[in-house]
């Protein structure tokens, strides 16, 4: 049974440009959420994926973008990056509902510059 | 939306010591995570807990639904424990707006 992996693991981008992340989700996980880490904060939520469908969307703006594709793997994109966009980006795979834990990945670091 | 309250937010301590990690929140949620982040970044899922108590290994996390308020134990502490713990929660009827997490309790254990 696979984890969840996270690529590229660092990034650096130049303020203005986009950036696409990408997660493969644990094996049999049908549940995709991605989050955002501040250095020093705890992880905010983004936006959960399930079946392909945005199901779910916290407190960010539209140029936070996601595709979840059949295999379940998933994309976070990321239009006209900013200076504060720098954080580290985790991805979590689950099952749908309360019952089910979570697995993360290790995470890609941006840095925008 | 409520904040997740974590604390201590710096904890050292020297190997063998009890350590206690404490977690609030304010309204209802269908579920508490413990979660662990190594330097580098990835977490790792220590405990899901929806009422009562759970224990594996060194590790046992309790949770009051009344009182709101969660507790990370561990027994014998060990410098690899040394990392961050995170507290997160799942609101009631929260499924798909995902984990509200605290900011984290950093643990060093000396030897």
């Amino acid at each position: 049974e696979t984890g969840v992996t996270q690529s590229p693991t660092h990034l650096i981008k130049t303020r203005g440009q986009q950036v696409t992340l990408r997660c493969s989700s644990q094996s049999g996980h049908n549940t995709v959420s991605w989050y955002q880490q501040a250095l020093g904060q705890g992880p905010q939520f983004i936006f959960q994926y399930y079946r392909e469908e945005e199901n779910g969307r916290g407190n960010f703006p539209p140029r936070f973008s996601g595709l979840q594709f059949p295999n379940y793997s998933s994309e976070l994109n990321v239009n006209a990056l900013e200076l504060d966009d720098s954080a580290l980006y985790l991805c979590a795979s689950s099952l749908p509902g309360i019952l089910y834990g979570y697995t993360f990945g290790s995470g890609t670091r941006l840095t925008v510059v | 939306k409520n904040e997740v309250e974590q604390s201590p937010q710096n904890l050292t301590a020297q190997e063998g010591e009890f350590i206690t990690i404490n977690c609030s929140y304010s309204v209802g949620i269908s579920a508490l995570h413990w979660l662990q982040q190594h330097p580098g970044g990835g977490i790792v899922s220590l405990f899901m807990l929806s009422s009562g108590k759970k224990k594996h290994g060194r590790l046992i996390a309790t949770i009051n639904i009344q009182e709101k308020h969660s507790s990370l134990h561990i027994t014998a502490s060990h410098p690899r424990d040394s990392a961050v713990y995170i507290c997160a929660v799942l609101y009631s009827g929260g499924g798909a707006d995902g984990l509200t997490f605290g900011k984290g309790t950093h643990l060093i254990i000396q030897p």
